[in-house]
């Protein structure tokens, strides 16, 4: 199994709901990252976990909480969004042995209305 | 300001000739670069790196230089298929830097049948 999958793979949702998002990898890897990406700009980095824990957080805005429930799920937890955070939302995880080289997952298109 | 600058938003090919993709970079202190394609609605897939250490590394129909002196690295897709369509994005990382990568805002290559 090489991939990464993303669920919801669409989510509307509005300004005081709470909704999350699921990662799952079964490749073993050990790190795992959420990136935001806005249409045609590139991937920026969010969250980096390691070995489960939270080994970097970008500055990110506290309406967004992960968590890494495990060495194969990630979930990134969404709370009083803002319309300025509709973006494509994906997840990454890379092997050990061979950091930089990062598996995405599909994305989820999320609107925040 | 971009550490990673891609400059060339599309790129046009003919299948079968060469395509080549270009990527700049500032910070000296990166050390290790990568190639990933993405295909719309999917998120990027991982494709080629290169270690400073090295100059070109070769996988099939994917070749990348690397010209440290110029700061400058290039991807080469020798002959183009018209799957080979998709946006490419280059992307550098820093030793110790807990796997974080800076990518550039990527090349719309177009390959023509």
């Amino acid at each position: 199994d090489t991939e990464v999958t993303q669920t919801p793979k669409h989510l509307v949702m509005g300004m005081t709901n709470k909704k999350s998002l699921k990662c799952e990898q079964h490749m073993g890897h050990r790190a795992m990252y959420w990136y935001k990406q806005k249409a045609k700009k590139p991937p920026e980095l969010m969250f980096v976990y390691s070995y489960e824990k939270l080994s970097i957080n970008e500055s990110v805005p506290s309406r967004f909480s992960p968590e890494c429930p495990n060495s194969s799920l990630l979930n990134l937890h969404l709370h009083a969004l803002q319309p300025e955070d509709s973006a494509l939302y994906l997840c990454a995880s890379s092997p050990t042995g061979r950091p930089y080289e990062q598996y995405f997952g599909p994305g989820t298109r999320l609107t925040v209305t | 300001d971009q550490q990673v600058k891609q400059n060339s938003p599309s790129l046009s090919v003919q299948e079968g000739r060469i395509s080549i993709l270009n990527c700049d970079y500032t910070n000296s202190m990166f050390d290790y670069f990568l190639w990933y394609k993405k295909y719309p609605a999917e998120g990027p897939t991982f494709l080629i790196s290169i270690s400073s250490i090295k100059d070109k590394n070769e996988d099939g129909r994917f070749t990348v230089f690397l010209n440290k002196s110029a700061k400058h690295l290039s991807l080469h897709i020798v002959p183009s298929q018209p799957g080979d369509s998709a946006v490419y994005f280059c992307a550098a990382s820093v030793a110790g830097s807990a796997r974080q990568l800076t990518f550039g805002s990527g090349t719309q290559l177009t390959v023509l049948p």
